[in-house]
């Protein structure tokens, strides 16, 4: 089963709300990622998680706030987002080594306003 | 210079026809290459990784060289379900696990 799952599909929240985006894979991959597309723009990564360690973060303003509880586990925070932050958040996986071919979840589509 | 070029395209071709993408990458001590296909509103996918020597997948064929860092991508016999976002990807060091997106090449396949 080579599945990322990720929830909620849609959100859509207001400046001052705070809600987390959830992702879960169960293929035993030790790295998780997230990252923020943009339309019409290629993956940005945001947040590497390496044996559910924090391990790149890629100047990410602190009103995103990762967390890896476990290792098939991976949470992203919001907390008053600004309208810009719209976007479709993609999580993925990896295993460790160095053909590290990621596996995305289908998204987040995630609406500030 | 961006870390990983492709022409954004789009590229109309007919059903049947031959097309091929090529990427061209910065750091030359990149190690892992990969080709992702993107569908609109939908996540990347998998779809080939590139070898040294090459490799071929059905109606596709990756190639890299690493000398002209620069990788390509070969799709034969286009039907109308291989319309979409074209993305070439590089892991460009050790030191990191992530992986550096070209912008996509956009490949229309008409009837």
């Amino acid at each position: 089963d080579t599945e990322v799952t990720q929830t909620p599909k849609h959100l859509v929240m207001g400046m001052t709300n705070k809600k987390s985006l959830k992702c879960e894979q169960h293929m035993g991959h030790r790295a998780m990622y997230w990252y923020k597309q943009k339309a019409k723009k290629p993956p940005e990564l945001m947040f590497v998680y390496s044996y559910e360690k924090l391990s790149i973060n890629e100047s990410v303003p602190s009103r995103f706030s990762p967390e890896c509880p476990n290792s098939s586990l991976l949470n992203l925070h919001l907390h008053a987002l600004q309208p810009e932050d719209s976007a479709l958040y993609l999580c993925a996986s990896s295993q460790e080594g160095l053909a590290n071919e990621q596996f995305f979840g289908p998204g987040t589509r995630l609406t500030v306003l | 210079r961006k870390e990983v070029e492709q022409d954004p395209g789009p590229f109309n071709v007919p059903e049947g026809a031959t097309v091929a993408f090529n990427c061209t990458y910065s750091n030359s001590a990149s190690q892992s290459f990969f080709w992702y296909r993107q569908d609109c509103r939908k996540e990347p996918k998998l779809l080939m990784s590139v070898y040294s020597s090459g490799n071929e997948d059905g109606r596709f064929t990756a190639q890299l060289n690493r000398a002209s860092q620069y990788i390509s991508l070969l799709i034969r016999d286009s039907k109308l379900s291989d319309s979409a976002t074209y993305l070439c990807v590089v892991k460009m060091d050790t030191g990191r696990r992530a992986l550096t997106f070209g912008s996509g090449t956009r490949l229309q396949v008409q009837p």
